[in-house]
């Protein structure tokens, strides 16, 4: 079955360290990739979306995707993590034209002074 | 532009009551969808419209009914409560027949069912 995995339901960094978000989707033909961020108590925003244009797809707030065929991967990215990009970050694909969007479990971004 | 509004925000029910969750938006989308979010488990689709008068299922669709009588309005029906219901319902809508991508979420509607 199609589907979308996200390594690590909750990750811990430094502020100002290096953040990593994986996500990898199931099928060999490119799909559609996103990335979306929940805070808390709030609904999903967009990040950044992937679709088949540039492989590296830059986002709001200095975050950053990388689209990898080789490795069915769209891992999410940020140079310097800060207090402010504590949330929830879902990682989400739609594998065809008209196909739905399907979510990631979603990985919990905590940030430590 | 309030975006997508959904009504209430919290509720509690007991196990065999009914209840409807309202959602609106004010962008003239024509796609609009329903989700649930439960922990661990990432965002599942319930039901989801193309345009008034069109409503099809999603991933999750049990114990669910939809209706699109207008653009702007998207109602979810729970006909029968129960447990497994729990959880915090998103409404999203998008612009075109089709998701685009960028989906435009309602700020929740936390459930409980006792």
């Amino acid at each position: 079955a199609q589907s979308v995995t996200q390594l690590g339901s909750h990750v811990s960094v430094s502020e100002g360290a290096l953040v990593l978000l994986r996500c990898n989707y199931s099928s060999s033909v490119p799909p559609y990739l996103f990335w979306y961020v929940q805070y808390p108590n709030q609904g999903l925003q967009l990040l950044l979306k992937y679709t088949s244009a540039a492989t590296l797809v830059k986002g709001i707030n200095g975050f950053e995707a990388e689209f990898k065929k080789s490795e069915t991967s769209f891992h999410l990215t940020k140079p310097s993590a800060h207090m402010s990009d504590a949330a929830e970050y879902f990682c989400a694909v739609i594998y065809n034209q008209g196909g739905k969007l399907i979510f990631g479990q979603g990985t919990e971004l905590s940030v430590k002074p | 532009n309030a975006g997508v509004t959904q009504t209430p925000k919290f509720q509690v029910l007991k196990t065999g009551q009914s209840m409807t969750l309202q959602c609106a938006q004010d962008m003239n989308h024509e796609y609009m969808s329903w989700y649930r979010q439960d922990p661990g488990m990432g965002l599942r689709l319930i039901h989801y419209s193309v345009g008034a008068g069109i409503t099809d299922q999603g991933e999750v669709p049990n114990g669910y009914n939809v209706s699109r009588s207008t653009t702007e309005d998207f109602p979810l029906r729970l006909l029968s409560a129960a447990p497994s219901q729990t959880s915090v319902y998103f409404c999203a809508s998008s612009p075109g027949t089709g998701v685009s991508g960028e989906l435009f979420f309602g700020e929740g509607s936390r459930l409980t069912v006792l």
